[in-house]
């Protein structure tokens, strides 16, 4: 069964601090990888995907293969950055079902 | 360019009640899907519809839900009759059927069930 580990539900940061969510994925073959963030008041949208391997907003997330790991990073927080994260993984294939984690509330204090 | 569109944003209705929420999704999508969030939980899948036809729908719960998407445009999804564990944020999410698989995701209905 496929499945997304978000371990932290709440983390919070200092202004100027790197930050990293944690994101494991357990898939039965090769999955495509997802960060997606809802910012206050506003819907869903996606952050990044790993087969893309851009960066954006400043934030990049590196998948690791042999630890099953997708973790978001960026090296200095902003106030902006403050949101729920949510790691999701799909088929490679496309146009499939998103399988999300719990999310993580990151909150940047100023 | 409008985005998804869901209808309505808040829905509270009494257990036993029945309730249709409706997506919009971007023109041109072929794909359509629908999560729900329960309280505390992940966001999850419950159907897909490619144009008209269920492409999958192994995530919906049971049969007090019924989606249908109408001509391959906007879709309803149906509880009858509501339970309370039925409350939560219900999205729906559109892509296209060719280029990179990004969904798009609507505001959410926030269903309440007392």
């Amino acid at each position: 069964a496929q499945r997304v580990t978000q371990p932290e539900k709440l983390l919070s940061v200092f202004k100027g601090a790197p930050v990293e969510l944690k994101c494991n994925y357990s898939y039965s073959g090769s999955p495509e990888l997802f960060w997606y963030v809802q910012y206050s008041r506003q819907r869903l949208q996606l952050l990044l995907r790993h087969i893309s391997r851009e960066s954006i907003k400043g934030f990049t997330a590196d998948l690791n293969k042999g630890e099953t790991s997708f973790h978001l990073k960026k090296p200095f927080a902003q106030e902006e950055d403050s949101a729920m994260y949510y790691c999701a993984l799909s088929s490679i294939f496309g146009n499939e079902k998103l399988t999300f984690g719990t999310g993580t509330r990151l909150t940047i204090i100023p | 360019e409008a985005g998804v569109t869901q209808f309505p944003s808040h829905s509270v209705i009494e257990k036993g009640q029945t309730v249709t929420l409706r997506c919009d999704p971007i023109s041109g999508h072929d794909n359509l899907y629908w999560y729900r969030r329960v309280m505390g939980k992940e966001i999850k899948f419950l159907l897909h519809f490619v144009k008209e036809s269920k492409q999958d729908e192994s995530g919906m719960p049971n049969n007090r839900f019924l989606a249908e998407r109408t001509g391959g445009t906007y879709s309803t999804l149906k509880v009858q009759p509501a339970e309370l564990e039925d409350s939560g944020v219900y999205f729906c999410a559109s892509s296209p059927s060719s280029g990179y698989n990004e969904q798009f995701f609507g505001p959410g209905t926030r269903l309440t069930v007392l």
